[in-house]
């Protein structure tokens, strides 16, 4: 199962909005719709903060927001801030009972 | 609420073994499977597989090595990493991770235990 494939690096500057993509198959993201992204700061656990493609966990800003079309997956982060700064990865469950994450992306807040 | 904290960082030779350890609480420890996710230095995330802890049944990611067993003491609520015959390769921050809102989607992981292979 490859790797999703996302952007290596994306960058905005605060107040603005950005949107990292997330490329599978119709073997994963085309097929289901067990979407999620997690955000990563350095040295840190990943924290899950889109699930279902378009759902926010309790606790999550809504300044986040997933969506989905076709075999891609999306996620825009509105209202950029400082705090934003982190690495970005998708993940999606696929055909093979498994589940494949992206390569993950770093976001700079310029 | 719900932890999961794993062991210390270790540093092991090629060829010899590490056991990573995750232990649950603040919830029922059957009630959840634990996957196990890896992250080698700089780059993404990979899945490793999960195991049910109800039954113990292991599932492995794809292409995964015999080298890489899951296993469980749920008198302690804690699972298990062990890998054995360690490369350079293996080398990699090592999370445990569970899915409480909907499947597939880990919403509490495990602090990591970074693993250095190294002569």
């Amino acid at each position: 199962q490859s790797a999703l494939t996302q952007p290596a690096s994306v960058s905005g500057s605060p107040g603005q909005s950005i949107t990292i993509s997330c490329t599978g198959t119709t073997s994963d993201i085309g097929d289901y719709n067990f979407v999620s992204w997690y955000q990563q700061l350095p040295g840190k656990a990943p924290r899950l903060i889109i699930y279902e493609v378009i759902y926010r966990p309790s606790g999550v800003t809504d300044r986040f927001s997933g969506s989905k079309s076709g075999n891609t997956a999306s996620l825009t982060i509105s209202g950029l801030q400082a705090e934003d700064e982190a690495d970005y990865h998708c993940a999606s469950y696929t055909s093979s009972a498994s589940v494949v994450f992206g390569g993950g992306t770093k976001l700079t807040v310029l | 609420q719900v932890q999961l904290v794993q062991s210390g960082s270790e540093l092991k030779k090629p060829g010899a073994s590490v056991k990573v350890s995750c232990k649950a609480s603040g919830y029922t420890f059957t009630s959840y499977a634990i996957n196990w996710v890896r992250q080698a230095p700089g780059h993404g995330l990979e899945w490793l597989g999960w195991i049910h802890t109800n039954t113990g049944n292991p599932t492995y990611a794809q292409g995964l090595t015999g080298r890489f067993v899951f296993s469980l003491d749920t008198s302690v609520s804690t699972a298990y990493l062990q890998i054995s015959s360690l490369k350079a390769e293996d080398t990699a921050v090592y999370f445990c991770a569970i899915e409480t809102l909907v499947n597939w989607n880990f919403d509490y992981w495990g602090q990591g235990t970074l693993v250095t292979v190294s002569s």
